[in-house]
Parts: C-alpha cells; sequence; structure tokens
C-alpha cells in the first residue's frame, strides 16, 4: 500500500523552540517525490519543498530544514527558532507512479508566544 | 506571476442543488487538479485534468465532474448535493504533468451544504 504517516496530530511548543514534524511514506515504486506544504488558518496550501527519490541531500532553507532518509522511510520537517507565523497544519504528501498526490493527515502546530 | 485562483471562495447551498466551482490555473500551467478537504476524511484526489482531458480521477460517487477549457481553466461540478459534500475544495495546478511536477494550490472554496 501506498500511504504518507503522520502521527504527530497536534503539537504546541513555545516560541524560539525548535520543533520536528515527522512524516514517514509506504510506497513500492522506486521514482516517487515528497512534498511539504503549509496550510495557515486561511485554508491556502503553501508549497515549502519537494525531494525525489534518487536525492537524499538534506536542505536547508532559512529556519527550515529537511531530513530524508531512504532507509527509514521517512521525511522529518525542522522548524528552528520557532515563530507565532509557524502556527499551522502541515502536510506531507507523497506523489507517485498513478500521479496523483496522496497526502498524510497533518500536524497542527501552535507556537505559543 | 499570479497565483491560482478560485471562485467562489465561499458557497451555501441546499440538499438536491447542484454547484459549480471554478478554478484559474498559474499563468502557462496546463495541469489542473482537484481535491476535497473534510476534517473526517482528509485532503482527497477528486480528478486531474490536462489539456481538456481527464487523465486521472479519484474514488468519488459519478455527482462530482469536472471539465478544463482551452485555455487551462477548470471547473467542477457537484448535482445533487449531500450534506457529507460540505468542504474546503482545493484546486492546484503544475506546469505540465511530468511525474513529480509542484502542485501550487488555489485558496479554496468553502462548500456548505445545509
Amino acid at each position: 500500500a501506498q500511504k504518507v504517516t503522520q502521527a504527530q496530530t497536534e503539537i504546541s511548543v513555545v516560541e524560539k523552540e525548535d520543533v520536528t514534524l515527522d512524516c514517514v511514506y509506504e510506497t513500492r515504486d522506486t521514482t516517487y517525490y515528497l512534498f511539504w506544504y503549509k496550510q495557515p488558518p486561511s485554508g491556502e496550501l503553501v508549497f515549502l519543498i519537494r525531494r525525489n527519490s534518487f536525492d537524499e541531500q538534506n536542505e536547508i532553507s532559512g529556519r527550515y530544514s529537511w531530513n530524508f532518509q531512504k532507509s527509514t522511510s521517512s521525511f522529518n520537517f525542522t522548524i528552528t527558532a520557532s515563530q507565532v507565523v509557524d502556527s499551522a497544519v502541515y502536510f506531507c504528501a507523497l506523489f507517485f507512479g498513478n500521479e496523483k498526490l496522496t497526502f498524510g493527515t497533518g500536524t497542527r502546530l501552535t507556537i505559543i508566544p | 506571476k499570479a497565483g491560482v485562483t478560485q471562485t467562489p471562495r465561499y458557497l451555501i447551498k441546499t440538499r438536491g442543488q447542484q454547484v459549480t466551482l471554478s478554478c484559474s490555473p498559474i499563468s502557462g500551467h496546463r495541469s489542473v487538479s482537484w481535491y476535497q478537504q473534510t476534517p473526517g476524511q482528509g485532503l482527497q484526489f477528486l480528478f486531474e485534468y490536462f489539456s481538456e482531458t481527464q487523465r486521472n480521477k479519484g474514488n468519488f460517487p459519478g455527482r462530482f465532474s469536472g471539465r478544463q477549457f482551452s485555455n487551462s481553466r477548470s471547473e467542477m461540478n457537484v448535482s445533487t448535493l449531500e450534506l457529507g459534500d460540505s468542504a474546503l475544495y482545493l484546486c492546484a495546478s503544475s506546469f505540465y504533468r511530468a511525474l513529480g511536477d509542484t502542485q501550487y494550490f488555489g485558496p479554496g472554496t468553502r462548500l456548505t451544504v445545509l
């Protein structure tokens, strides 16, 4: 079965703390893509990152970083020095052979000022 | 470059009615996908269009349909509305239909069925 699991339903941290959102995926395909999206209260899904299955390099973008490990089928997302504006629901998604995005159930992140 | 736009943003309908939602993709994007988001089922894929052809479809009843026009704009239609159709409907566009093209989402249309 091809699916994405985000075990953390809700996380709350105090502002300036670091926080890691977990994503575990299952697929039999050797070629696939992984994504993270942010959904603020306004509802729009905002694209954060895209990673293909052949590129296991970790990526850092400002306060955001991503750790992709094929050995554990995980694609975790870390926010460093969290800010109130980071409060949102974050979705991990998998794109594989049948050409549709399969989303995890999302993690609601609340940053407490 | 303007993002994906969806109209209307909010809609209230009653059971049995039908509704049409509209999506304008990012300029130059040719693929449009539709998703339904509900608290219970999460984000679910409805269908995808490319060059006016439906290329992929999710597990939704035939009451849900869509189309794409030559300018890549897309509409989705839901007939005989049910209470369970209340949801946020999200449209996403991508440049092409290659595997893994990033999909950019619009703000969504929030449909409430009374």
